[in-house]
């Protein structure tokens, strides 16, 4: 059974600094990794998609990376802003599971100006 | 786009009684929707996976008597939490995949918070 886990639980940063968020899996067998932001109370907003093959997506100051061979992924957020506070979570789809996809529980995230 | 829409997004209701929770693809034709679960600080647990004109998959543990999924046309699905209890004040969120573009993709829905008194 895929299980996924996302360290830190929760994280609090200065405005401006640069910062790292990691999450790992169980099972490396995976067809794409997702990480999204959840503002409190709203859904899931998708920020990079890496697929299995890749080793990096980079989306403005967001760069995700992926080392599947170790079951790992971290998300760089570069100069971290106030409006960056939210609660970031990964997800891993499986290479047999079509669209299924296996939630961490989430950092979250609060910057201070 | 890929929009997915749920209605309503909060409601409150009272012990025991049934509650429906509307889940469309807006600008898409849906071949699965999925609905989720998500408690105070804790993940996104699957309850289950829905495919036009079939019954729903059910993850192990959920009640399918409880949790009614119809998955009635390629852009809705409902939920239905029958005879709810406080222990089902969750926010529910729903997705959707479409059946081209990038592969097994999900679009969200901005999730529906049900409390039960």
């Amino acid at each position: 059974k895929q299980e996924v886990t996302q360290i830190p639980a929760a994280l609090s940063v200065p405005e401006g600094e640069n910062l790292v968020l990691n999450c790992s899996f169980t099972d490396s067998a995976i067809y794409n990794l997702q990480w999204f932001r959840q503002d409190p109370g709203k859904g899931l907003t998708s920020l990079l998609l890496i697929q299995s093959s890749q080793r990096e997506q980079t989306s403005g100051r967001l760069n995700a990376s992926l080392d599947k061979s170790s079951g790992r992924s971290t998300l760089y957020i570069a100069a971290s802003q106030p409006g960056d506070s939210a609660t970031y979570l990964c997800a891993v789809r499986r290479e047999t599971s079509g669209s299924r996809l296996t939630f961490g529980e989430g950092t979250q995230l609060t910057v201070n100006p | 786009g890929a929009v997915v829409s749920q209605h309503p997004s909060w409601v409150i209701c009272k012990s025991g009684t049934s509650v429906k929770i509307e889940c469309r693809s807006l600008d898409f034709q849906a071949t699965t929707m999925f609905w989720y679960r998500q408690f105070p600080k804790q993940s996104l647990m699957l309850m289950a996976t829905s495919n036009e004109g079939s019954k729903a998959t059910y993850e192990q543990g959920v009640e399918k008597d409880k949790f009614l999924i119809n998955h009635a046309s390629l852009t809705l699905s409902t939920l239905t939490v029958t005879s709810a209890h406080p222990e089902d004040s969750s926010f529910y969120i729903c997705s959707a995949s479409k059946p081209s573009g990038r592969p097994y993709e999900q679009y969200f829905g901005p999730g529906t918070r049900l409390t039960v008194t």
